[in-house]
């Protein structure tokens, strides 16, 4: 069974608005990680915002929010007023405490239209 | 954060050649390093884990005769691709684990063999 899902191969928004990148996971261990990524055409990875499997807030970096619903194992990442930079590969991630590696879900291109 | 170089970022080898990626850490000791390998438009597949001093551990279906991993000191960790077929051209990442739940990562190595 794949570990992250990622249904969206692509998204446009508006620029200004407010978008949604989906994520769900599988995973038996009960302490993990949970991690969003961009990668622009440059291939550089970039960290954005970062929810442990025992937090019990929403994480929230400027921008960026992640929408963690543990029973459903769903850690969406919401990026408020998107900007032209914003364009750009995202990558939802898992890290299982048990292993120490690093699961990636396939990615979502993200356009952010003018 | 810690900081991680790669070098080359991009190397052009013809068919049969050997290639060595070599990926460091900067300012921090890097006991455990993983390889990642992007094709276009997908996502980053783990490869292998490479811990100082030790063999490295591959995943399955990486042919650990091909990816020489070299894990020979706490801030360097090196791939070499034998015998490179133009299969075998794609993006290479390295990244690291930092004290928490950081993952550092490499900016990249494109490889292109012809």
């Amino acid at each position: 069974a794949q570990k992250i899902t990622q249904t969206q191969p692509g998204m446009f928004v508006q620029e200004k608005e407010a978008v949604t990148l989906d994520c769900t996971y599988d995973t038996s261990d009960p302490s993990y990680g949970l991690f969003w990524y961009k990668q622009p055409s440059s291939g550089e990875m970039i960290f954005l915002i970062y929810q442990g499997s025992y937090d019990q807030q929403n994480a929230t970096e400027g921008r960026y929010s992640l929408n963690f619903q543990k029973a459903r194992k769903s850690a969406n990442l919401v990026i408020s007023a998107s900007q032209l930079g914003d364009s750009a590969m995202y990558f939802c991630a898992m890290r299982e405490a048990l292993f120490n590696k690093f699961y990636f879900g396939s990615g979502t291109k993200l356009n952010v239209k003018p | 954060g810690a900081v991680v170089s790669q070098h080359p970022s991009r190397v052009i080898c013809k068919s049969g050649t050997s290639v060595k990626i070599e990926c460091r850490s900067l300012d921090f000791q890097a006991t455990t390093m993983f390889w990642y390998r992007q094709f276009p438009k997908q996502s980053l597949m783990l490869m292998a884990t490479s811990n100082e001093g030790s063999k490295a551990t591959y995943e399955q279906g990486v042919e650990k005769d091909k990816f020489l991993i070299n894990h020979a000191s706490l801030t360097l960790s090196t791939l070499t691709v034998t015998s490179a077929h133009p299969e075998d051209s794609s993006f290479y990442i390295c990244s690291t684990p930092g004290q928490t739940y950081e993952q550092y990562f490499g900016p990249g190595t494109r490889l292109t063999v012809t």
